[in-house]
């Protein structure tokens, strides 16, 4: 089937230094997957940082960045320097868009930290 | 404003009981949808309804029934509640169109005793 393997958390950062989360995917079932990162700040529901349909592309949001890399099936996060308002859980996801990209297939989330 | 409510936030429940889980959208979404993630698991995908109507089940268990008496409820009913059910049940909705990505609920944290 199909699944979705990010870094395990919890990750903790120091204010203004740089966060890679890993996201590796396979997609048996689907040709050509859309990927997602959601996140979710305490308190709060899952909301949608960036999401990239096309492989080679990247998507960016909020100073986040992914590249849709098909080759290494891989969707790996990015920030060059983190806040302390970053801290939340990261959730990796991918969709089928031949089904409408509702019945996602998520990872575990990984937990992230970033102290002052 | 959340445009997605879920009620209630926390439920306790003891074994072999009935609970029902509420969702309202605000968002005019024609699309609403369940998830459910249990302790140190992935989200995984339970239900999607369609203008009122059943579009996937992807839950084994006829113990778990979506209700939806309006376009933007979408209610989860659990029977005979098991210690296995404690997770957090997010509620999703979108426009059923492709590549938009579904916006979620605060989720209801469920703990059955």
């Amino acid at each position: 089937g199909d699944s979705v393997t990010q870094t395990e958390g919890p990750v903790t950062v120091s204010e203004s230094e740089s966060l890679i989360i890993n996201c590796t995917y396979s997609a048996t079932s689907i040709a050509y997957p859309n990927l997602f990162w959601y996140v979710r700040y305490p308190g709060e529901g899952l909301q949608l940082l960036l999401k990239v349909i096309t492989a080679g592309q990247k998507g960016s949001s909020r100073g986040f960045e992914a590249t849709y890399n098909k080759e290494t099936t891989s969707f790996h996060l990015q920030k060059a320097s983190v806040q302390e308002s970053d801290s939340a859980v990261y959730y990796c996801a991918l969709g089928d868009p031949n089904t409408g990209n509702y019945k996602y297939v998520f990872g575990a989330g990984t937990r992230l930290k970033v102290i002052a | 404003d959340p445009k997605i409510i879920q009620k209630p936030k926390y439920l306790v429940a003891v074994t072999g009981s009935e609970k029902i889980l509420i969702c309202e959208q605000y968002l005019g979404h024609n699309a609403m949808y369940w998830y459910r993630q249990s302790a140190k698991k992935p989200l995984e995908f339970m239900f999607s309804y369609s203008y009122q109507k059943l579009m996937d089940n992807q839950t084994a268990s006829s113990r778990f029934q979506p209700q939806s008496s309006k376009k933007n409820h979408l209610d989860l009913q659990i029977t005979a509640l098991k210690p296995d059910d404690s997770a957090t049940y997010f509620c999703a909705s979108s426009q059923r169109d492709r590549n938009q990505a579904p916006l979620f609920g605060e989720g209801t944290r469920l703990s059955v005793l």
